[in-house]
This record gives structure tokens, C-alpha cells and sequence, in this order.
């Protein structure tokens, strides 16, 4: 099956420092990408669905300052979590949709843990 | 807007025993419904999925059928297995060019031996 890969599975910061995310389709073409933020025992939610070559759109109460996501190919995605504080610690998760998608075809990546000191 | 509400758990079961998690949902028009699964260390996975009233998605022994007068795709498995132990989102798209999904919180479901 296809294949979505996150880097890194963990990470722990300083408040204030920025934390970079990646999000690769390792053997198919994503011409779009998500991005979720799951809290503990809590749902995921959709943060910003990404597009290739184009701006990200964000969901509401999502500070895209905040949250910089850039698509530059078809097969990497990243999130920057700017200037991290505390209250952002969590576990983002990304999927991808393939170009040549079926209804609900989107493959997930392992997640990522961010914890803010 | 679209919501998702599914069986708070944790749900803790004997192997071989029965399973049923309920979920239901509120959509405009007329949505694809899932279910992922999540295990322990590992990405989300699709299990199954129905895109039309009255279908039925299986795999792996689970099944789902897409209730479109109760809005529900409750997931059973008749004998579950150690294995199985993992976190269940039901999700729903409402199509489009779009493939944004919509989750329930997750039901964490433990099985024993």
C-alpha cells in the first residue's frame, strides 16, 4: 500500500524555539495534503488542507502565522510550528491524497509528538 | 456543518467476544462514511468504507453498514482478537473535489486473552 512517512516521530523543544515537520509520500504522488492536530483522547482536527504549489487553506481558528505549512512538491509537505509555546504540545498527524485518488483514499502518516518545555 | 459522534470508550473485551461501536453522524447531501484504525505506534490505516446508502463495508472480519434513515455505521466483528486492540475513528467526506474528513474522537478498544 502506499506509503506516508513523518520526520520527526518525536520531538521536544524550548517555548519559543521553531519545530519543523515534514510529511513525504514515499511512493506516490500527493497533490494534496492534511494536516490534523490530535489532542489525548480527543478527536483529530483538521488544521489546514495543503495543495501543491499553492497557499495552504486553514481551518477556522487555525493562526496561520502560527502554523506555517508549505507544499513544495508532490511529495513533501511541511508544518512549522513558529515560536512554540506550551499550550502547541501534541501529537500532528498528516495525510495525502494521492493524484489518482478514490473516494476516501488518503493514507496516513505515523504522527508526530511535539512537546513544548 | 458535518459532525461525527461515536461510542466514548474505553471498550475492554474478552477474545472471541462481540463487537459494536456506534456511530452516527450529521452531514449535508450525501457523504462517504469510514473507519480508521489506529494501533499502537502507527499512522492511521482505512479499514473500510461505503459511499452509498444501504452498502456495506467489510474487512478483516469488521463490518459496517451505511444506515442512511438512523445516519449511522455502527462497526461490528462477531469474534474479536487480541490483535484488534487499537483506537477506532468513524469519519465521514462529503465529496467534492475536497477529501477532507471529518472524525469522531476515537474508541479505544482493548482486548484480552
Amino acid at each position: 500500500g502506499a506509503v506516508v512517512s513523518q520526520h520527526p516521530s518525536w520531538v521536544i523543544c524550548k517555548s519559543g524555539t521553531s519545530v519543523k515537520i515534514e510529511c513525504r509520500s514515499l511512493d506516490f504522488q500527493a497533490t494534496t495534503m492534511f494536516w490534523y492536530r490530535q489532542f489525548p483522547k480527543q478527536s483529530l482536527m483538521l488544521m489546514a488542507t495543503s495543495n501543491e504549489g499553492s497557499k495552504a487553506t486553514y481551518e477556522q481558528g487555525v493562526e496561520k502565522d502560527k502554523f506555517l505549512i508549505n507544499h513544495a512538491s508532490l511529495t513533501l509537505s511541511t508544518l512549522t510550528v513558529t515560536s512554540a509555546h506550551p499550550e502547541d504540545s501534541s501529537f500532528y498527524i498528516c495525510s495525502a491524497s494521492p493524484r489518482t485518488r478514490r473516494a476516501g483514499e488518503l493514507f496516513f502518516g505515523e504522527g508526530s509528538r511535539l512537546t513544548v518545555l | 456543518g458535518n459532525s461525527v459522534t461515536q461510542m466514548e470508550g474505553p471498550v475492554t473485551l474478552s477474545e472471541e467476544a462481540f463487537l459494536t461501536i456506534n456511530c452516527t453522524y450529521t452531514a449535508t447531501g450525501y457523504p462517504s462514511l469510514f473507519w480508521y484504525v489506529q494501533y499502537p505506534g502507527e499512522g492511521l490505516q482505512l479499514l473500510l468504507k461505503a459511499t452509498k446508502a444501504d452498502d456495506k463495508g467489510s474487512n478483516k472480519g469488521f463490518e459496517a453498514t451505511y444506515r442512511k434513515e438512523t445516519t449511522s455505521f455502527h462497526l461490528e466483528k462477531g469474534s474479536v482478537q487480541v490483535s484488534d486492540s487499537a483506537v477506532y475513528f468513524c469519519a465521514l467526506n462529503s465529496g467534492g473535489s475536497n477529501y477532507k474528513l471529518t472524525f469522531g474522537k476515537g474508541t479505544l478498544l482493548t482486548v484480552n486473552p
